[in-house]
């Protein structure tokens, strides 16, 4: 079975800043992962997801991530933050069937100027 | 384009009491899911539906009920709530249960049983 850990509850960032927000994985099969944003009373919207190819995966409002097949990793990451950015972070884990979405407890940004 | 509709989007319950979150879609999606959000513990999976007619337990299924009444709409209900089922629901649907397309969330629901 396939799980995820976010080891940061709350990531505290000044604006214009780049932030780091960390996601690892535990699975005996191959996996596709994913991070998800929800912004305050909204539900979840896709920011990018790793299927194969390329570790380096490129989402939507500048946000990109690497996958680290050694490390078990799937970090998020943004070279300068904006104020709009604040909001909650999942990370997610599907199995090859794609049947299920396994998420992380998630990590909230707060991006303060 | 509406995508996926959450009713309603508060409710308060009191123990013992019985609702139905009611769920459509307008994208035409074969697979619909159910999924509960708490403070520290992300989105655990209640149910989920492949397609029109089958329906599976999820990661939390005790004291839930669900029906996919037709390829756009998906419901859960709570029979005799709970205080531990105090909760904020969120329905998604995918275009097809095996397939890496993305998944489209609710607003949610925010259920409080007093």
């Amino acid at each position: 079975a396939q799980s995820v850990t976010q080891l940061d509850s709350q990531v505290p960032v000044f604006e214009e800043a780049p932030v780091e927000l960390r996601c690892n994985y535990s699975s005996s099969v191959s996996v596709y992962l994913f991070w998800y944003v929800q912004y305050p009373n909204q539900g979840l919207q896709l920011l990018l997801k790793y299927l194969s190819g390329s570790t380096l995966v490129k989402g939507i409002n500048g946000f990109e991530a690497e996958f680290n097949k050694s490390q078990t990793s799937f970090h998020l990451r943004k070279p300068s933050v904006h104020i709009s950015d604040t909001a909650e972070y999942f990370c997610a884990v599907s199995d090859q069937g794609f049947q299920k979405l396994v998420f992380g407890t998630g990590t909230r940004l707060l991006v303060s100027p | 384009n509406a995508g996926v509709t959450q009713t309603p989007k508060f409710q308060v319950l009191k123990t013992g009491q019985s609702m139905t979150l009611q769920c459509a879609q307008d994208m035409n999606h074969n697979s619909m899911y159910w999924y509960r959000q708490d403070p520290g513990m992300g989105l655990r999976l209640i149910y989920y539906s492949a397609s029109e007619g089958t329906t599976d337990k999820g990661e939390v299924p005790n004291g839930y009920n669900v029906s996919r009444l037709n390829k756009r709409e998906f419901s859960l209900r709570l029979e005799s709530a709970a205080p531990s089922q105090t909760s904020v629901y969120f329905c998604a649907s995918k275009r097809e249960l095996s397939m890496n397309t993305e998944a489209f969330f609710g607003q949610g629901t925010r259920l409080t049983v007093v």
